[in-house]
């Protein structure tokens, strides 16, 4: 079991561009969630996605941001035109259906962006 | 909203010695509370997790307690080792409509001097 699988595990961009970054979730499970931590900051939650659908989104900016979890493939966080405000590491997690309570949640090690 | 405080934010301490590291949280619906490890540069290593139904949970050198009704969880490290150094975050998985995500403190930043 190769767990949680996050890439690029580092990603540089210009300001501007675009970043797309993917996560395979823990086989079996198919409950995917994105955080991000900010410099000095704790993680905070982004979105929370079965496949096909978006179960949450309240801690998704409202704009150039957007995720997916397709019926096939992995998760995918897109950044459209990128600020040097979004560099950071972002996490994406998984958990068994409506197993997070008592299996909790397992983490990717992360993607870090880095916009110059 | 759920918010989650980590106390200390920092801590150096010699090898050998037992320490605590505190976590409250505001709003006790919680359906659970998870306790990882973070290495610099790192992804996140779950540690514990501690279901609303339970008090405590134990692996190996580590203890972590959890008290709904004051809001507060605390992991217990015995016997600490220079690979102990981390950074231990607390994170609540509130129950309830809205997100089913995690609210993570900011951590503990630990320091095992050999």
């Amino acid at each position: 079991n190769a767990g949680v699988m996050q890439n690029p595990r580092h990603l540089v961009r210009r300001r501007g561009q675009e970043a797309r970054l993917r996560c395979s979730p823990m086989k079996g499970h198919s409950h995917v969630y994105w955080y991000r931590q900010l410099p000095e900051e704790g993680l905070k939650f982004m979105v929370y996605l079965q496949k096909e659908n978006i179960i949450d989104e309240s801690g998704m900016p409202k704009e150039r941001f957007s995720a997916e979890f397709p019926k096939e493939g992995p998760s995918i966080l897109r950044i459209q035109q990128v600020v040097r405000g979004d560099s950071a590491a972002y996490f994406c997690a998984s958990s068994q259906a409506q197993g997070a309570a008592n299996y909790g949640y397992t983490f990717g090690s992360g993607t870090r962006l880095t916009v110059v | 909203k759920q918010e989650v405080t980590q106390i200390p934010a920092a801590l150096s301490v010699p090898e050998g010695e037992n320490l605590v590291l505190n976590c409250s949280f505001t709003d006790s619906a919680i359906y659970n509370l998870q306790w990882f490890r973070q290495d610099p540069g790192k992804g996140l290593t779950s540690l514990l997790l501690i279901q609303s139904s339970q008090r405590e949970q134990t692996s190996g050198r580590l203890n972590a307690s959890l008290d709904k009704s004051s809001g507060r969880s605390t992991l217990y490290i015995a016997a600490s080792q220079p690979g102990d150094s981390a950074t231990y975050l607390c994170a609540a998985g509130l129950s309830g409509g809205g997100a089913d995500g995690l609210t993570f403190g900011k951590g503990t930043h630990l320091i095992i001097q050999p």
